[in-house]
């Protein structure tokens, strides 16, 4: 089986920085993908890593360590339109099949 | 580009009915098209994969006479839930691969809200 875990909720102040985790135990692990999904709409992709290290791209990034089974995703300088869900999910073998994770609701303050 | 409808956006229905709802991939072939399903404040759950011209494969629990998929062509699938009841009230998201983006992209929908009375 696969387990693919992230916090449940968080909570930060706008302008600020946040980093969201994700842990996966999984064989044949062939990819990562971050999303971003609001109440009622579809996933959005942010981030994609196969390799280990830091993708940046704006205010988002991702990293992944895949001999750790662990990655993050950094949003900084927080957005009230940033409050969303985020999902990671990890591709296993050579197809596109996704697994996500449980998810991590995100509410941004002022 | 890579843009995916889903049709309809909402939809009730009795319970008994039958309701089918389309996805289509509009400026790519999907060769791979996805079918999830998401219960509120939760994550997404794959229900079945479909490759054009050939039998959807279903997860583990996911029956597959009740939920029955269909992948005609390279741009359209379709989910039609059968004998709907209350329980199967979800939102319903499907995806694409294919042509477009990075091989092992998919493309989401906007998805689709069943609320079965």
């Amino acid at each position: 089986g696969q387990n693919i875990d992230q916090p449940t909720e968080m909570t930060a102040t706008e302008g600020a920085i946040v980093q969201i985790n994700c842990t996966y135990q999984t064989s044949g692990f062939n990819g990562l993908f971050w999303y971003q999904q609001h109440a009622g709409e579809a996933p959005t992709f942010l981030s994609y890593n196969v390799l280990d290290g830091l993708e940046e791209k704006g205010r988002f990034s991702s990293f992944l360590s895949r001999s750790k089974g662990y990655s993050y995703l950094l949003l900084k300088e927080l957005q009230m339109k940033d409050s969303a869900s985020y999902l990671c999910a990890v591709i296993v073998g050579g197809g596109n099949k996704l697994t996500f994770g449980t998810g991590t609701q995100l509410k941004v303050e002022l | 580009g890579a843009v995916v409808s889903q049709h309809p956006s909402r939809v009730i229905c009795k319970s008994g009915t039958s309701v089918k709802i389309e996805c289509r991939s509009l400026d790519f072939q999907a060769t791979t098209m996805f079918w999830y399903r998401q219960f509120p404040k939760k994550s997404l759950m794959l229900m079945a994969t479909s490759n054009e011209g050939s039998k959807a494969t279903y997860e583990q629990g996911v029956e597959k006479d009740k939920f029955l998929i269909n992948h005609a062509s390279l741009t359209l699938s379709t989910l039609t839930v059968t004998s709907a009841h209350p329980e199967d009230s979800s939102f319903y998201i499907c995806s694409a691969a294919g042509t477009s983006g990075f091989y092992n992209e998919q493309f989401f929908g906007p998805g689709t809200r069943l609320t079965v009375l």
